[in-house]
Parts: structure tokens; sequence; C-alpha cells
């Protein structure tokens, strides 16, 4: 089946310093990936739509200068927080979907639990 | 008013229960309709899909839609602790690479 890889799992930085987030789709290709953040006992918001190739698109509230994203292969994604602030401490889920499949089952990362100090 | 309404719970039930979770929408223009289960601290896995109206079987799992109600429902016959989890119903317009609307996810406890 459709595997995505998140990594790393859970990351502390400093106050003012950027994290980098890394999303792969294991076994298949993904032109299209999504970045979601997730608070505590709150539901998934999605922050941006990642397109290999092309700028990502960014959800309306969402500071695309501090969530920094790269699709630069039809594998990878990347999310980068920076100047990170303790209340971009959250819980950062990418999900992505193979190009051929007929439903909408997109499968998602492990996520990303960030704490900023 | 939020465009996915689902209420967070926690639900708890005994071992063997039917458990039923819910959730209502507002956009008539939905047309997928997900279910995803999400343990603590993990990402999301999807349970079941179903496209316009109508019921779905998976093993346990029974997703129905009821587009004229605006009202989708996930039955998990036999629940096992196993189960225990946040349940998270998601909707999106079109098919494609569609952005989904997820609801706040129900918190089910299943104890033996």
């Amino acid at each position: 089946g459709a595997v995505v890889s998140q990594h790393p799992s859970w990351v502390i930085c400093k106050s003012g310093t950027s994290v980098k987030i890394e999303c792969r789709s294991l076994d298949f290709q993904a032109t299209t990936m999504f970045w979601y953040r997730q608070f505590p006992k709150q539901s998934l918001m999605l922050m941006a739509t990642s397109n290999e190739g092309s700028k990502a698109t960014y959800e309306q509230g969402v500071e695309k200068d501090k969530f920094l994203i790269n699709h630069a292969s039809l594998t990878l994604s990347t999310l980068t927080v920076t100047s990170a602030h303790p209340e971009d401490s959250s819980f950062y889920i990418c999900s992505a979907a193979p190009g051929d499949r007929g439903d909408y089952g997109y499968t998602f990362g492990s996520g990303t639990r960030l704490t900023v100090v | 008013q939020k465009e996915v309404e689902q209420d967070p719970g926690p639900l708890s039930v005994p071992e063997g229960a039917i458990v039923s979770l819910n959730c209502t929408y507002s956009n008539s223009a939905f047309q997928y309709f997900m279910w995803y289960r999400q343990y603590s601290r993990k990402g999301p896995e999807l349970l079941m899909y179903t496209y316009s109206s109508g019921n779905k079987e998976d093993g346990r799992f029974t997703a129905q839609v009821d587009k004229s109600s605006k009202y989708i429902s996930l039955f998990i016959r036999d629940s096992q602790p196993s189960d225990s989890a946040t349940y998270l119903c998601a909707m999106s317009v079109s098919g494609g690479y569609n952005k989904l609307i997820f609801g706040a996810g129900t918190r089910l406890a299943v104890h033996p």
C-alpha cells in the first residue's frame, strides 16, 4: 500500500531557529502533497498544498514566509518553519496520494511534534 | 458555523458494543466522505471512504452517507480495546487532489 514517511517524528528547537520537516512518499510518486497542523485535542487544519515543481498554495491566514514549502521531486516535500517561536509548537502532518488512485484515500505521515523553547 | 460538525466526545463503551460516530455538514457540495482513525501522536489512518449517498461495509466498519440530511455515520461492530482512538470525519467537494475538510474528531475509549 501507499506509504508516507515523515521525519523527524519529534524535534525541540530554540526560539528564533529554523526547523525542516521532510515528507516522503516511499512507494509511489506524489505530484501533490498536503501539510496540516494539529493542536492538542483539535482537528487537522490544512496549511498548504504542495505541488511538485511549482509554488505551494497556502490557506488563508498561513504565513508563507514563515512556513516555507519545497516540493522538489515527486517523492519529497519539505516544510521549513523559519524563526520558530513557542506559538509554532504543534503537531505537523503531511499527506499524499498516488497519482493513479481513483479514490481519495490520502495517506498520512506519522507526524512531527515540534516544540519551540 | 463550522462546515463540518463532529461531537468531540469522549465516548466510552464496553468491549463488544456497537459504536455509532456521526458528523453533520453544511456544504451541500460535498460529495466525497471519509473516516480516519488517529491514535495518539500518530498520523490519521484511512478507514472508509464513500462517494455520494449510500452505505459501505468493510469488516466491522460500516459507513453511511445521507446527503439529504447532510449527515454521515460510522458504525463499529464488536468494538475492541484496540479501537480506542480519535475518529475524524473528512469530506471534499470534488475529486482529484481536492482539499479535505475535517471534523473535530471524536475520542473513543473501549474498555475491557
